[in-house]
């Protein structure tokens, strides 16, 4: 069965402290990792997709990494407004999207 | 108008009340997706339509009722509903489907049961 598991749950960091989210998945043949952003009240915004280990993206502040078995979000010198939930997704054989339950990040200046 | 829109943004209603979640897409894709949010919970795919046609059915009671008059259009109509079904509501889109690009969400309808 597809699975994700994101940790932490939560996160709280300081302006400018640098730190790492964690998606662990297990897929039935990998057809892509995606990593969304959530705000309050709104639905979550697309990120990042990533197909093959090894490979990265980059966007502003933020990096996403992906092996066999995780992805991580990583978050350089974070500012509040990276504030929100980031959201981990997987697609496998059965085309459907599988998401995990998210990383509720809060960045205070 | 850009991307996904859902209306209404809130709706509260009684367990015997019959009333309809609307999305609209101005993105010219041809797939739309239901999903339920609860809290602490992973998003869960309800209904899946392709050039107007149903695909997936994820296993939803019949008192969710999904209706797609075209690819840029997706209802979801609601009846005698129960207080477990109170949770965000997530309407998206894709270029078709299988996606082989990512899925745009719009921001939800937030619905409570009483």
């Amino acid at each position: 069965e597809d699975q994700v598991t994101q940790s932490p749950e939560a996160l709280r960091l300081q302006e400018g402290e640098s730190s790492s989210l964690n998606c662990s998945y297990t897929v039935s043949g990998l057809r892509g990792l995606f990593w969304y952003r959530q705000d309050p009240g709104k639905g979550p915004e697309f990120l990042f997709t990533l197909y093959s280990a090894g490979e990265e993206k980059e966007k502003e502040r933020l990096k996403a990494t992906l092996t066999k078995k995780e992805s991580f979000l990583h978050i350089t010198a974070p500012k509040p407004e990276d504030s929100a939930t980031y959201l981990c997704a997987v697609q496998g054989n059965t085309d459907k999207l599988i998401f995990g339950t998210g990383t509720r990040l809060q960045v205070f200046p | 108008e850009t991307g996904v829109t859902q209306t209404p943004r809130h709706l509260v209603m009684g367990m015997t009340n019959k009333k309809s979640l609307k999305c609209e897409q101005h993105l010219g894709h041809n797939a739309m997706y239901w999903y339920k949010q609860s809290a602490k919970k992973p998003l869960e795919l309800m209904f899946v339509y392709n050039f107007k046609e149903q695909t997936e059915n994820n296993s939803v009671p019949s008192r969710f009722s999904p209706e797609c008059p075209n690819s840029s259009h997706l209802f979801l109509h609601l009846h005698t509903l129960q207080p477990e079904d109170s949770a965000l509501y997530l309407c998206a889109s894709s270029q078709d489907y299988p996606p082989h690009q990512p899925q745009h969400f719009g921001d939800g309808t937030r619905l409570s049961i009483l």
